[in-house]
């Protein structure tokens, strides 16, 4: 199946550092997606990217959507304690149904686990 | 703001015993999906619904599960026989559809955490 790879697997930074995660896949997704999931809770999506190159900043997140399509990356920006967490990236295709054409299932990568020390 | 809600939380049952999750996506969506997380592992893909029917399935998905929307507001996943390896958080997901190409976000839930014991 549609593999993705994350990284790092988890990141021990110090609050206000930078942090930097990506992902990438050997096939082609029309959209890239990141989200966070916060322990016992669903995922809850940051920021969404629907075209190769798009850069889409969300307050102090910025990701963008590698120009082959089969690459993204999140960068958080003078990281907060509430940043912890785990991330993950999500690919989606386009696929046709009945009621016309959308966006089917999503391929998660395997997460990155955040960790902030204040 | 609008969300999707599942019931139970957390479900415990026996090996062999059949459950159903429960899951009123967002009221004006119309596809709707269930994935699955194993404790420590990435979320899973299960299952994509649309129109009443099954749209996609991921080979997880076996003869033992099942969905079904029972009325206008519920979607439900059933597991017929129970096995260890199905303890997992199970989490529902819905979407807007629009004729056309629609760019439009899944909604998730906050997932039931089935125990099988």
């Amino acid at each position: 199946g549609q593999q993705l790879n994350q990284s790092p697997q988890s990141m021990f930074i110090q609050e206000g550092e930078d942090v930097s995660m990506n992902c990438t896949s050997s096939s082609i997704f029309n959209t890239w997606l990141w989200y966070k999931q916060d322990p016992g809770e669903g995922p809850v999506l940051l920021i969404a990217l629907y075209k190769a190159g798009e850069l889409t900043s969300n307050g102090r997140l910025t990701a963008q959507f590698g120009i082959t399509r089969k690459d993204s990356f999140l960068n958080i920006s003078a990281s907060i304690p509430s940043d912890v967490g785990i991330y993950f990236c999500a690919g989606q295709r386009l696929a046709n149904y009945a009621g016309g054409t959308s966006y089917g299932k999503l391929t998660f990568g395997q997460g990155t686990i955040l960790t902030v020390h204040p | 703001e609008p969300e999707v809600t599942q019931t139970p939380s957390h479900q415990v049952t026996q090996m062999g015993q059949e459950v159903i999750l429960r899951c009123v996506p967002i009221s004006n969506h119309l596809y709707f999906y269930w994935y699955r997380q194993i404790l420590g592992q990435k979320v899973e893909f299960l299952v994509s619904f649309y129109n009443n029917e099954i749209s996609e399935k991921s080979e997880i998905f076996d003869d033992q599960f099942s969905v079904e929307r029972p009325d206008g507001s519920n979607f439900t996943l059933k597991i017929r026989s129970t096995k260890l390896e199905d303890s997992a958080m199970y989490f529902c997901a819905s979407t807007l559809l629009w004729r056309g190409v629609s760019n439009t976000e899944a909604f998730f839930g906050q997932g039931t955490r089935l125990t099988v014991v």
